[in-house]
């Protein structure tokens, strides 16, 4: 069970749009930053997104993140079939003594 | 341009120990905080260990604290994970990922991740 919550799969059309959210409590994504990877299995996972909505250089801007209350949101626009993956949001979780980092349950996104 | 190669990983028993390695280039290894993430096969990621730039800062998840030790040598950009006492659930794929920090905070980032090695522990 993992302490933040996404969707298991989305799916959308060639071109079309899609919303992956993730989910958590207070003291986990309403206090820190949440951060995005793009992960195909076998390969190195890729940061999409950081401090909730900044892209880092060579990311289209096709993709895009937002953060409101004890939630965060990864849109891609223009959806292509090189954008199948799977999808984790991750941040800190802060509500042990030692801090640690948590990550979704990942979503799979088929196009 | 950024790379991070895994090794080490594969086949052990039970109750065994294994060491991964990660080397590193395209970037001054001893200014950045690296982390272990691992995923078991078809699961998601879990984050397993991280070390600061100078090896003062380290920490660990739950799940590995007391049988897993993260060391690094900036002389050989190398990151290295100890692991003993390995049990069934320990079965990942291994990944290294540099942070864009020097040391572990509220606002780390993994900006550049390997391809990672298989870790299979069975008897």
């Amino acid at each position: 069970q993992s302490v933040l919550t996404q969707p298991p799969s989305v799916s959308a059309a060639p071109g079309q749009k899609v919303t992956i959210s993730c989910s958590g409590g207070s003291s986990i994504i309403g206090n820190n930053y949440v951060s995005w990877y793009q992960h195909v299995p076998g390969t190195a996972p890729k940061l999409l997104i950081y401090d909730n909505s900044k892209r880092p250089s060579g990311i289209p801007d096709r993709f895009s993140g937002s953060k409101s209350g004890t939630s965060a949101t990864l849109d891609i626009t223009g959806l292509q079939t090189g954008d199948e993956a799977d999808y984790y949001c991750g941040t800190w979780d802060n509500r042990l003594s030692a801090g640690r980092w948590v990550f979704g349950g990942g979503t799979k996104l088929t196009v | 341009e950024v790379q991070l190669v895994e090794s080490g990983g594969g086949l052990v028993q039970p109750g065994r120990s294994l060491r991964l390695s990660c080397v590193a280039s395209g970037f001054t290894f001893d200014d950045f905080a690296i982390h272990w993430v691992r995923q078991v096969p078809g699961k998601g990621l879990e984050w397993v260990s991280h070390i600061s730039w100078n090896s003062a800062n380290i920490g660990y998840a739950d799940s590995v604290k007391g049988r897993f030790t993260i060391s690094r040598d900036n002389a050989k950009n190398s990151l290295y994970l100890q692991m003993n006492s390995l049990t069934a659930e320990d079965t990942a794929f291994y990944y290294c990922a540099k942070d864009r920090r020097a040391a572990a905070g509220t606002d780390n980032v993994f900006d550049y991740w390997g391809r990672g090695t298989l870790v299979t522990v069975s008897s």
